[in-house]
């Protein structure tokens, strides 16, 4: 069965470098997504991603956060400059497109700023 | 602003008992709801939705809609049961991104 996949599992990085999360969406997918989940928080919503453009980004994804799908397979979240609060567990998913389609999860990336 | 609401951080049952695991949500409009489950060092994945009214390893929700709510409920637990459960909801056209409650860790126990 197709799975999303997500490359670190782990990043570590120093406060104030950027950081950029990697995604393979399901192949025949179209909208993608990142969450977000502080320790001990809900997930959080941040952006979606459709037919190479933003459809929809939440109040935490400001100007430090910036999303791409390079190829035709990966889809990527950069942050420019990372902060102490930027620790956290970021989630990619993706969906079909089909009304009532679910969206489909990957494992996560954990990054730590330091 | 919509919002979901799992009173419950931590539920703890026997097996065999039953568990209600409660979802109350505010939003304006007609939302889909779901459930989704994190079994241990596994992701997300999707439990149930109301609009598919279907049974799911035992689990069934009813969305009402006068009291705002989309509690998850199974007559039996079983120990596999034992992981953390997610509400969440989307509107029902357009937007799809997620809105999470907090979740409520299940644990089942022998």
């Amino acid at each position: 069965e197709p799975e999303v996949t997500q490359t670190p599992s782990h990043q570590v990085t120093q406060m104030g470098q950027e950081v950029i999360l990697r995604c393979v969406p399901i192949s025949n997918h179209l909208y993608f997504y990142w969450y977000r989940q502080i320790l001990g928080q809900k997930v959080e919503f941040l952006v979606s991603f459709y037919n190479n453009e933003i459809s929809e980004k939440s109040e935490i994804f400001d100007d430090q956060f910036s999303v791409e799908r390079p190829d035709g397979s990966n889809f990527t979240l950069k942050i420019r400059s990372t902060k102490l609060e930027d620790s956290a567990m970021y989630f990619c998913a993706s969906r079909g497109g089909l009304s009532g389609d679910e969206q489909f999860f990957g494992p996560g990336t954990r990054l730590t700023v330091l | 602003a919509q919002r979901v609401t799992q009173p419950e951080k931590l539920l703890s049952v026997f097996k065999g008992a039953p568990v209600e695991l409660k979802c109350n949500y505010s939003y304006s409009g007609s939302p889909e709801l779901f459930w989704y489950v994190q079994y241990s060092r596994q992701r997300l994945q999707l439990l149930l939705r109301h609009i598919s009214r279907e049974s799911i390893k035992g689990f069934t929700a009813d969305l009402n809609k006068g009291e705002t709510s989309f509690h998850l409920k199974k007559p039996f637990a079983q120990e596999e049961d034992s992981a953390m459960y997610y509400c969440a909801l989307s509107w029902a056209t357009g937007r799809r991104a997620l809105t999470f409650g907090s979740g409520t860790r299940l644990q089942v126990q022998p």
